[in-house]
């Protein structure tokens, strides 16, 4: 199956400041990747679903400005987030859909202080 | 997608057959049945999938009644590894790969 790699694993920063995400397909071409968070306890809720070369679709309730996707290329997707609060500290998954299987990255673990 | 119910926690002992199940009372003729794990801080797991017949592969065996109404996941030697979240759920496949992701069992292997 495909391979998915995140970056970085685990990431520590102060409220008010941004944090990016890196998503990369090791080696499958993926147009389409997607982007989970999960609460301690919860279960995984899907964010956005990330488009190459196009704009990111989001869920419901999730904020287009402050979780920014991008995915410049077919192994490439990132997530940035941007003036982050305690509130966002969460572990973020990404994945990808390969042959109607869904490959995940191994999550990055957010706190922000 | 239709919704799946499972238990919310089960134990095992290990080297033992685990058989987790699922009811999806409500799936659609042209949803699969897709099992996924996460194990404790890690990312989902693809296990396996079917639509109607049963399946199987190196890590697991799908049984599906006949109906499709409910599944079983049949992990059979289960080890400490196996200790997990499962997370059954109901696709249809078509260009939207959206996943929806339920409460899960919560499967605890003992020694």
């Amino acid at each position: 199956g495909a391979v998915v790699s995140q970056h970085p694993s685990r990431v520590i920063c102060k409220s008010g400041t941004s944090v990016k995400i890196e998503c990369r397909s090791l080696d499958f071409q993926a147009t389409t990747m997607f982007w989970y968070r999960q609460f301690p306890k919860k279960s995984l809720m899907l964010m956005a679903t990330s488009n190459e070369g196009s704009k990111a679709t989001y869920e419901q309730g999730v904020e287009k400005d402050k979780f920014l996707i991008n995915h410049a290329s077919l192994t490439l997707s990132t997530l940035t987030v941007t003036s982050a609060h305690p509130e966002d500290s969460s572990f973020y998954i990404c994945g990808l859909d390969s042959f109607n299987e869904q490959f995940f990255g191994p999550g990055t673990r957010l706190t922000v202080l | 997608d239709a919704k799946t119910t499972q238990p919310p926690s089960m134990d095992c002992a290990e080297g033992r057959a685990a058989n987790l199940p699922c009811n999806h009372s409500t799936i659609s003729g042209n949803e699969y049945v897709y099992w996924y794990r996460q194990i404790h801080s890690q990312g989902p797991q693809y296990i396996i999938h079917g639509l109607k017949n049963n399946e199987t592969n190196e890590m697991a065996s799908l049984i599906i009644t006949e109906d499709r109404k409910s599944s079983t996941l049949i992990l059979p030697h289960a080890t400490l590894r196996d200790t997990a979240v499962y997370y059954c759920i109901v696709r249809a496949l078509s260009n939207d790969y959206k996943l929806s992701f339920g409460a899960g069992t919560t499967v605890t292997v003992r020694a």
